[in-house]
């Protein structure tokens, strides 16, 4: 059974520094990885996807990073702003005529000004 | 571009009535959907899953239901509402990448 961890389960930095969240699965026969934000009381946010062939993607400030053999994945996000005040959560999956998807709890993250 | 509706937003409802909440997707044809739940300090749980009008999988035991009358929607139901049933329900389809979009999502509380 696939299980995801996410640490740490909650982040408070000052504005303008650069952090790294960290996911880690179980078992590393993955389709793909998904970074998601959610602001509270709404839905998820589609952030990053990382087919299992790839090695990274970036879109701004954000990059994910993924290496399957070790079952660990990175979000990487630069220059943080309260903006960026969420819950980030990683989401694997694997391809079975569906998407079956197994999401982690997600790091609180709060950007200071 | 692709969207997905939800609605009520909002429900409050007692124990023992029934549920009906609705999912929409507008852009894409023959999308994948999914209902989850999401309980406070614990991950989404897949409910239902549907690849098609009238096929619907279920994950978990429990006491809802879930029908796809038309291909861009996706009924989730109840016919007695339990204590356990309150969360936060979400909607979500996948693309053709196997990229999983979601919906605003519906809070419900069963008092």
């Amino acid at each position: 059974k696939q299980e995801v961890t996410q640490i740490p389960a909650a982040l408070s930095v000052p504005e303008g520094e650069n952090l790294v969240l960290n996911c880690s699965f179980t078992d590393s026969a993955i389709y793909n990885l998904q970074w998601f934000r959610q602001d509270p009381g709404k839905g998820l946010t589609s952030l990053l996807l990382i087919q299992s062939s790839q090695r990274e993607q970036t879109s701004g400030r954000l990059n994910a990073s993924l290496d399957k053999s070790s079952g660990r994945s990175t979000l990487y996000i630069a220059a943080s702003q309260p903006g960026d005040s969420a819950t980030y959560l990683c989401a694997v999956s694997i391809s079975g005529g569906y998407q079956k998807v197994t999401f982690g709890i997600g790091t609180k993250l709060q950007v200071i000004p | 571009s692709q969207t997905i509706h939800q609605w009520p937003a909002t429900l409050v409802q007692p124990v023992g009535s029934p549920l009906s909440l609705e999912c929409t997707v507008e852009g894409t044809s023959n999308p994948n959907l999914y209902w989850y739940r999401q309980a406070a300090g614990r991950g989404l749980q897949l409910l239902f899953y549907s690849v098609g009008i009238g096929q619907i999988s279920s994950e978990v035991p429990q006491n809802l239901s879930a029908s796809r009358p038309q291909d861009r929607q996706f009924i989730l139901s109840s016919k007695k509402l339990l204590l356990s049933d309150s969360g936060f329900y979400l909607c979500a389809w996948t693309s053709g990448r196997y990229e999983q979009y979601f919906g605003p999502g519906t809070r419900l509380t069963v008092t």
